[in-house]
């Protein structure tokens, strides 16, 4: 099946020790967003690719970094993980919004543990 | 900017009630509107869909109506299950930045 993965699916790093997480899919979108959720929230989106151009929203920390290697792949770095970044970071893709409709397919996503 | 409110907080209707759970938005411009749902310890998925005015979604007893003339979306069901149990999202989208706005989530907790 067609599908948006993420790795890992947990993830425990140390306080200012850069991580990285992974999303990978297999729905040939062009468009990829990471969100950032914590518990009892709403997702909050970080950034998103369009194709290869990137858009960062206003409020996205500078510590908060993306990179799209390909159609495929998605990662995001998180260059001094601080207590407060403990979060669920969640993966989703989405088509073109000139070929249709504009659901967002999510991944799993991967909880972040900051010690 | 885009903006949506829904019902807040937990609704706690016992197997067999009548739900809704309100959603009104506000967009820049024509939106579609979708309702996405998570259960625990998994991402949001879609959980019905309107892309234009006076469209009905539907998914597993759920509808919601996309109501222009209020600016609403409200999603209700006949009679839920315990099966239903878990977080909806209001999301409209209104174009041009290829992203949806997350309504604030509602945590629907059916009692069996």
């Amino acid at each position: 099946d067609a599908m948006v993965i993420q790795n890992p699916r947990y993830q425990v790093t140390q306080f200012g020790k850069p991580v990285t997480l992974s999303c990978s899919q297999t729905l040939n979108h062009n468009v990829m967003y990471w969100y950032q959720q914590k518990s009892s929230q709403a997702p909050k989106l970080l950034f998103h690719y369009y194709d290869k151009d990137f858009n960062n929203e206003a409020d996205t920390p500078d510590n908060f970094q993306s990179r799209r290697p390909n159609t495929s792949f998605c990662f995001l770095d998180i260059r001094s993980p601080g207590l407060g970044d403990a979060a669920m970071y969640l993966c989703a893709t989405s088509r073109d919004r000139d070929r249709g409709t504009y659901e967002q397919y999510f991944g799993p996503g991967t909880r972040l543990t900051v010690t | 900017g885009d903006s949506v409110v829904q019902t807040e907080g937990q609704v706690l209707p016992s197997e067999g009630d009548s739900l809704i759970v309100n959603c009104s938005y506000e967009t820049t411009q024509y939106p579609s509107l979708f309702w996405y749902v998570q259960y625990p310890g998994e991402g949001p998925q879609l959980h019905l869909k309107a892309m234009k005015a006076n469209d009905k979604g539907r998914n597993k007893g759920f509808e919601a109506m996309y109501r222009k003339e209020t600016t609403s979306f409200h999603l209700e069901k006949d009679s839920v299950q315990e099966s239903d149990s878990a977080v909806y999202f209001c999301a409209p989208y209104s174009g041009g930045y290829q992203k949806v706005t997350f309504g604030i989530g509602t945590k629907l907790q059916v009692i069996p």
